[in-house]
Protein backbone atom coordinates (compact mmCIF):
# COMPACT_ATOMS: atom_id res chain seq x y z
CA UNK A 1 0.00 0.00 0.00
CA UNK A 2 1.50 3.36 -0.80
CA UNK A 3 1.50 5.47 2.04
CA UNK A 4 2.65 9.52 1.86
CA UNK A 5 3.26 10.90 5.67
CA UNK A 6 3.54 14.51 6.16
CA UNK A 7 5.32 15.87 9.67
CA UNK A 8 6.61 19.46 10.82
CA UNK A 9 3.48 21.58 10.65
CA UNK A 10 3.07 24.63 13.31
CA UNK A 11 2.59 27.39 14.33
CA UNK A 12 5.57 30.18 12.67
CA UNK A 13 5.72 34.17 13.26
CA UNK A 14 5.83 35.97 9.80
CA UNK A 15 9.24 36.17 8.75
CA UNK A 16 9.92 33.15 10.42
CA UNK A 17 11.23 29.52 8.91
CA UNK A 18 9.69 25.54 9.16
CA UNK A 19 10.80 23.02 7.54
CA UNK A 20 8.41 20.45 6.32
CA UNK A 21 8.89 16.07 5.80
CA UNK A 22 6.98 13.32 4.30
CA UNK A 23 7.72 10.07 4.60
CA UNK A 24 6.97 7.41 1.41
CA UNK A 25 6.64 3.62 1.77
CA UNK A 26 4.76 0.87 -0.58
CA UNK A 27 6.08 2.17 -4.04
CA UNK A 28 9.78 2.68 -5.47
CA UNK A 29 10.35 6.27 -3.90
CA UNK A 30 13.68 6.68 -5.54
CA UNK A 31 12.39 5.88 -8.97
CA UNK A 32 9.40 8.58 -8.70
CA UNK A 33 8.59 12.60 -9.19
CA UNK A 34 7.46 14.29 -5.89
CA UNK A 35 5.43 17.39 -5.18
CA UNK A 36 4.19 19.39 -2.63
CA UNK A 37 0.83 20.89 -3.14
CA UNK A 38 -1.07 23.19 -0.87
CA UNK A 39 -4.28 24.25 0.40
CA UNK A 40 -5.25 27.23 2.00
CA UNK A 41 -8.24 27.03 4.87
CA UNK A 42 -11.40 27.02 2.95
CA UNK A 43 -9.34 27.59 -0.34
CA UNK A 44 -8.65 25.50 -3.54
CA UNK A 45 -5.15 23.54 -4.34
CA UNK A 46 -2.49 25.08 -5.30
CA UNK A 47 0.61 23.38 -6.80
CA UNK A 48 3.46 24.45 -4.88
CA UNK A 49 7.26 22.81 -6.36
CA UNK A 50 8.15 19.51 -7.15
CA UNK A 51 11.81 17.31 -7.98
CA UNK A 52 12.99 14.72 -10.04
CA UNK A 53 13.75 11.07 -9.07
CA UNK A 54 17.66 12.37 -8.35
CA UNK A 55 16.76 15.80 -7.37
CA UNK A 56 18.52 17.14 -10.68
CA UNK A 57 15.36 18.88 -11.54
CA UNK A 58 12.94 21.58 -9.38
CA UNK A 59 10.49 23.79 -10.17
CA UNK A 60 8.70 25.82 -7.71
CA UNK A 61 5.67 28.43 -7.92
CA UNK A 62 6.16 31.72 -8.75
CA UNK A 63 5.35 32.80 -5.30
CA UNK A 64 7.26 30.65 -3.27
CA UNK A 65 10.34 30.99 -5.62
CA UNK A 66 13.53 32.15 -3.29
CA UNK A 67 11.78 31.69 -0.33
CA UNK A 68 11.19 27.65 -0.39
CA UNK A 69 13.45 25.04 -1.41
CA UNK A 70 12.65 21.04 -2.16
CA UNK A 71 14.73 18.61 -1.39
CA UNK A 72 14.82 14.48 -0.81
CA UNK A 73 16.85 11.83 1.22
CA UNK A 74 16.31 8.91 -1.16
CA UNK A 75 18.47 6.67 1.32
CA UNK A 76 15.89 7.70 3.88
CA UNK A 77 12.95 7.99 1.43
CA UNK A 78 11.73 11.37 2.41
CA UNK A 79 11.08 14.69 0.90
CA UNK A 80 11.44 17.74 2.11
CA UNK A 81 10.08 21.28 2.18
CA UNK A 82 12.39 24.04 3.70
CA UNK A 83 10.15 27.10 3.66
CA UNK A 84 11.75 30.87 4.57
CA UNK A 85 10.28 34.29 5.07
CA UNK A 86 6.90 32.84 5.14
CA UNK A 87 3.92 35.06 5.13
CA UNK A 88 0.58 34.93 6.36
CA UNK A 89 -0.33 33.96 2.63
CA UNK A 90 1.32 30.70 3.08
CA UNK A 91 -0.92 29.77 5.60
CA UNK A 92 -2.59 26.04 3.97
CA UNK A 93 -2.49 22.76 4.57
CA UNK A 94 0.89 21.01 2.73
CA UNK A 95 0.29 18.04 0.98
CA UNK A 96 3.10 15.80 -0.46
CA UNK A 97 1.67 13.98 -3.14
CA UNK A 98 3.44 11.82 -6.43
CA UNK A 99 3.23 13.31 -9.85
CA UNK A 100 2.70 11.11 -13.06
CA UNK A 101 4.50 11.60 -16.14
CA UNK A 102 0.67 12.93 -17.21
CA UNK A 103 0.67 15.60 -15.21
CA UNK A 104 -1.66 14.37 -12.37
CA UNK A 105 -1.01 12.91 -9.22
CA UNK A 106 -1.84 9.62 -8.32
CA UNK A 107 -1.05 9.21 -4.36
CA UNK A 108 -1.25 12.20 -1.46
CA UNK A 109 -0.02 12.94 1.87
CA UNK A 110 -2.84 13.28 4.54
CA UNK A 111 -1.02 16.71 4.78
CA UNK A 112 -0.06 19.01 7.61
CA UNK A 113 -1.11 22.42 8.44
CA UNK A 114 0.87 25.71 8.52
CA UNK A 115 -0.24 28.88 10.13
CA UNK A 116 1.81 31.96 9.93
CA UNK A 117 0.66 34.08 12.36
CA UNK A 118 2.42 36.84 15.24
CA UNK B 1 -1.54 32.06 -13.70
CA UNK B 2 -5.08 32.20 -12.90
CA UNK B 3 -7.18 29.42 -11.41
CA UNK B 4 -9.47 27.30 -13.78
CA UNK B 5 -13.25 28.59 -13.31
CA UNK B 6 -15.77 25.83 -12.29
CA UNK B 7 -19.08 26.47 -10.82
CA UNK B 8 -18.86 26.95 -7.16
CA UNK B 9 -21.52 24.64 -6.71
CA UNK B 10 -24.08 21.85 -8.26
CA UNK B 11 -26.75 19.96 -6.97
CA UNK B 12 -28.59 16.69 -7.83
CA UNK B 13 -30.88 13.50 -6.55
CA UNK B 14 -29.80 10.41 -5.69
CA UNK B 15 -29.68 8.26 -9.02
CA UNK B 16 -29.30 11.22 -11.17
CA UNK B 17 -26.66 12.63 -13.30
CA UNK B 18 -24.76 15.75 -13.16
CA UNK B 19 -22.27 17.37 -15.44
CA UNK B 20 -19.10 19.83 -13.90
CA UNK B 21 -16.82 22.09 -15.96
CA UNK B 22 -13.90 23.17 -16.03
CA UNK B 23 -12.93 25.88 -18.23
CA UNK B 24 -9.63 27.19 -18.98
CA UNK B 25 -7.51 28.64 -22.04
CA UNK B 26 -5.62 27.15 -25.15
CA UNK B 27 -2.23 27.61 -22.83
CA UNK B 28 -3.92 24.91 -20.66
CA UNK B 29 -6.86 22.56 -20.89
CA UNK B 30 -7.12 23.45 -24.56
CA UNK B 31 -4.12 22.91 -25.35
CA UNK B 32 -3.16 19.43 -23.79
CA UNK B 33 -4.95 15.68 -23.16
CA UNK B 34 -3.36 16.30 -19.40
CA UNK B 35 -6.80 17.45 -17.43
CA UNK B 36 -7.39 15.53 -14.27
CA UNK B 37 -10.02 15.06 -11.05
CA UNK B 38 -9.88 15.37 -7.77
CA UNK B 39 -12.48 14.26 -4.95
CA UNK B 40 -12.45 15.79 -1.84
CA UNK B 41 -13.85 14.82 0.94
CA UNK B 42 -14.58 17.52 4.32
CA UNK B 43 -11.02 17.40 6.60
CA UNK B 44 -9.32 14.51 3.83
CA UNK B 45 -6.59 14.04 1.12
CA UNK B 46 -7.76 14.95 -2.61
CA UNK B 47 -8.70 11.55 -4.46
CA UNK B 48 -7.59 10.76 -8.00
CA UNK B 49 -10.72 10.05 -10.35
CA UNK B 50 -9.86 11.10 -13.82
CA UNK B 51 -6.72 11.35 -15.40
CA UNK B 52 -5.89 12.23 -18.47
CA UNK B 53 -9.06 13.66 -19.58
CA UNK B 54 -11.53 10.50 -19.44
CA UNK B 55 -9.22 7.76 -17.57
CA UNK B 56 -9.97 6.09 -14.92
CA UNK B 57 -7.75 5.10 -11.56
CA UNK B 58 -8.18 1.25 -10.85
CA UNK B 59 -10.86 1.12 -8.02
CA UNK B 60 -12.58 4.24 -8.84
CA UNK B 61 -16.55 3.69 -10.19
CA UNK B 62 -17.51 3.85 -13.77
CA UNK B 63 -19.91 5.81 -12.82
CA UNK B 64 -17.25 8.74 -13.13
CA UNK B 65 -16.83 9.54 -16.16
CA UNK B 66 -14.55 12.89 -17.91
CA UNK B 67 -14.16 14.58 -21.46
CA UNK B 68 -12.97 17.79 -22.64
CA UNK B 69 -14.07 20.15 -26.17
CA UNK B 70 -12.02 22.82 -26.64
CA UNK B 71 -11.12 25.19 -23.73
CA UNK B 72 -13.75 23.28 -21.55
CA UNK B 73 -13.84 19.73 -19.78
CA UNK B 74 -16.20 18.39 -17.81
CA UNK B 75 -16.77 15.59 -15.26
CA UNK B 76 -19.90 13.61 -15.29
CA UNK B 77 -21.44 11.51 -12.28
CA UNK B 78 -23.99 9.00 -13.06
CA UNK B 79 -26.13 7.49 -10.78
CA UNK B 80 -25.40 9.95 -8.14
CA UNK B 81 -24.98 8.25 -4.38
CA UNK B 82 -24.51 10.12 -0.97
CA UNK B 83 -21.32 9.19 -0.83
CA UNK B 84 -20.55 11.36 -3.67
CA UNK B 85 -21.65 14.66 -1.56
CA UNK B 86 -17.46 15.96 -1.71
CA UNK B 87 -15.57 18.87 -3.48
CA UNK B 88 -14.37 18.48 -6.80
CA UNK B 89 -11.49 20.06 -8.66
CA UNK B 90 -10.34 19.77 -11.72
CA UNK B 91 -6.14 20.29 -12.97
CA UNK B 92 -4.34 20.94 -16.02
CA UNK B 93 -0.72 21.07 -17.23
CA UNK B 94 -0.38 24.65 -17.90
CA UNK B 95 2.82 26.46 -20.00
CA UNK B 96 3.02 29.12 -17.54
CA UNK B 97 5.78 28.98 -15.29
CA UNK B 98 3.54 27.18 -12.69
CA UNK B 99 3.10 24.16 -15.18
CA UNK B 100 0.34 22.98 -12.77
CA UNK B 101 -3.05 24.32 -12.73
CA UNK B 102 -6.03 23.60 -10.62
CA UNK B 103 -10.15 24.72 -10.80
CA UNK B 104 -11.74 27.03 -8.21
CA UNK B 105 -13.24 23.71 -6.73
CA UNK B 106 -17.23 22.90 -7.16
CA UNK B 107 -19.09 21.36 -3.81
CA UNK B 108 -21.32 18.50 -5.27
CA UNK B 109 -24.26 18.17 -2.76
CA UNK B 110 -26.92 15.13 -2.77
CA UNK B 111 -30.35 16.49 -1.89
Amino acid sequence: EVQLVESGGGLVQPGGSLRLSCAGSGFTFSASWLSWVRQAPGKGLEWVANIKQDGSDKYYMDSVKGRFTISRDNAKNSLYLQMNSLRAEDTAVYYCARPRPGYYHDYWGQGTLVTVSS
Amino acid sequence: QSALTQPASVSGSPGQSITISCTGSSSDVGGYNYVSWYQQHPGKAPKLMIYDVSNRPSGVSNRFSGSKSGNTASLTISGLQAEDEADYYCSSYTTSSNRYVFGTGTKVTVL
